[in-house]
């Protein structure tokens, strides 16, 4: 059974602060992906990556970047976190075209 | 363009009624499509995809490549199917496209 944890369930940061987000999955999965979901918009994915150190761009980048040092943890990271960027962030696995995702972190920034 | 269209954004039935979830997509090669769920409090997660023209909880979606649908159905509705339902295209590569989503309320 694919298992994809998040570092946190809820988050409250402040405008500027610099906001990491941990996702882990434990089934040696190559492809990793995160997505902001938000109301009417559906999921956009922000940035992907297909191996350990490899990544690429979503449909919105933009105010974000992350890391993948390690094949099973894929991380986001708000650099200066603004409240436009206050939603639930969706992180996954996939093995062949099935995704995986994780419970989602709600990240809300004041 | 590459696009899934969901065209209804809140979907109410009365529990035993038929359900109709509209999918359309936009992809001129050969799509696979999925249909994801999203229970409440629970995560998101595969409920179908047409490849493998499988039921699952009571739920078909038929693929029609003249119609560029791929439409989730059933026909009585459950209280418990109440939650949010994603159409999403994979169109080779890495990425896979999501619809705007569709929120099922069944209602006693």
């Amino acid at each position: 059974d694919v298992k994809v944890t998040q570092s946190s369930r809820y988050l409250v940061k402040r405008t500027g602060e610099k906001v990491f987000l941990e996702c882990v999955q434990d089934m040696d999965h190559e492809n990793m992906f995160w997505y902001r979901q938000d109301p009417g918009l559906g999921l956009r994915l922000i940035y992907f990556s297909y191996d350990v150190k490899m990544k690429e761009k979503g449909d919105i980048p933009e105010g974000y970047s992350v890391s993948r040092e390690k094949k099973e943890r894929f991380s986001l990271i708000l650099e200066s976190a603004s409240t436009n960027q206050t939603s639930m962030y969706l992180c996954a696995s996939r093995e062949g075209n099935e995704q995986f995702f994780g419970p989602g972190t709600r990240l809300t920034v004041l | 363009a590459q696009r899934v269209t969901q065209p209804e954004k809140l979907l109410s039935v009365f529990k035993g009624a038929p359900v109709e979830l509209k999918c359309n997509y936009s992809y001129s090669g050969s799509p696979e499509l999925f249909w994801y769920v999203q229970y409440s409090r629970q995560r998101l997660q595969l409920l179908l995809r047409h490849i493998s023209r499988e039921s699952i909880k009571g739920f078909t979606a038929d693929l029609n490549k003249g119609e560029t649908s791929f439409h989730l159905k059933k026909p009585f509705a459950q209280e418990e199917d109440s939650a949010m339902y994603y159409c999403a295209l994979h169109t080779g590569g890495f990425k896979t496209i999501f619809g705007a989503g569709t929120r099922l309320f069944v209602k006693a």
